[in-house]
């Protein structure tokens, strides 16, 4: 069975600076993969960056970048240059190679102020 | 960006009622997923769906559930007789993308009253 773990349920960052969310996982799968969805007030889920097992690059996209530890076992979630637009839960999710389905954390709600 | 819509965006109900939630993707998709998300907790996978069969269910998907794919198109999630707890945000979703990531619909949330 898959957990994912995010201890942080709430968190305040000042506009234009950076924030770190923290995701752990456990697993006993070799292959992997890991997610971070966005989800502001209005509900959807939005699909944010993703990281492979087996990748040995951290994942960028755009203003967010996954500092993905495996032996920690961990897929920290950072989003530079913080905007308004960026207040929302942020939740981590993990796939195992066999199948599609996500197994999500507890999520974060991010609050920035201006 | 790939789509889906669901309908309607909000149910209310009674308890013991059944209610029928749907999701239309854009394009054609071979694996779709239904999740729950209570108010304020994490999401929830409930059921996937393979080549118009379900492939894997959770604990939560009980005699309850059931989801059909009547016209090819259209998928839908149907909760026989509706309970207090079955009060929730549900989505659907499809795997797609560079990373066979899943995309979600807006979701449907159900009021059980």
């Amino acid at each position: 069975a898959q957990k994912i773990t995010q201890t942080q349920p709430g968190m305040f960052v000042q506009e234009k600076e950076a924030v770190t969310l923290d995701c752990t996982y456990d697993t006993s799968d070799q292959s992997y993969g890991l997610f971070w969805y966005k989800q502001p007030s209005s509900g959807e889920m939005i699909f944010l960056i993703y990281q492979g097992s087996y990748d040995e690059q951290n994942a960028t996209e755009g203003r967010y970048s996954l500092n993905f530890q495996k032996a920690r076992k961990s897929a920290n979630l950072v989003i530079s240059a913080s905007q308004l637009g960026d207040s929302a839960m942020y939740f981590c999710a993990m796939r195992s190679h066999n199948d599609y389905k996500l197994s999500f954390g507890a999520g974060t709600t991010v609050t920035v102020r201006a | 960006e790939p789509e889906v819509t669901q309908t309607p965006s909000h149910q209310v109900t009674q308890m013991g009622q059944e209610v029928i939630l749907r999701c239309v993707p854009i394009s054609n998709h071979l694996y779709f997923y239904w999740y729950r998300q209570i108010l304020g907790q994490k999401v929830e996978f409930l059921v996937s769906f393979y080549n118009n069969e379900i492939s894997e269910k959770s604990e939560i998907f009980d005699d309850q559930f059931s989801v059909e794919r009547p016209d090819g198109s259209n998928f839908t999630l149907k909760i026989r007789s509706t309970k207090l707890e079955d009060s929730a945000m549900y989505f659907c979703a499809f795997t797609g993308g560079e990373y066979n990531e899943q995309f979600f619909g807006p979701g449907t949330r159900l009021t059980v009253l």
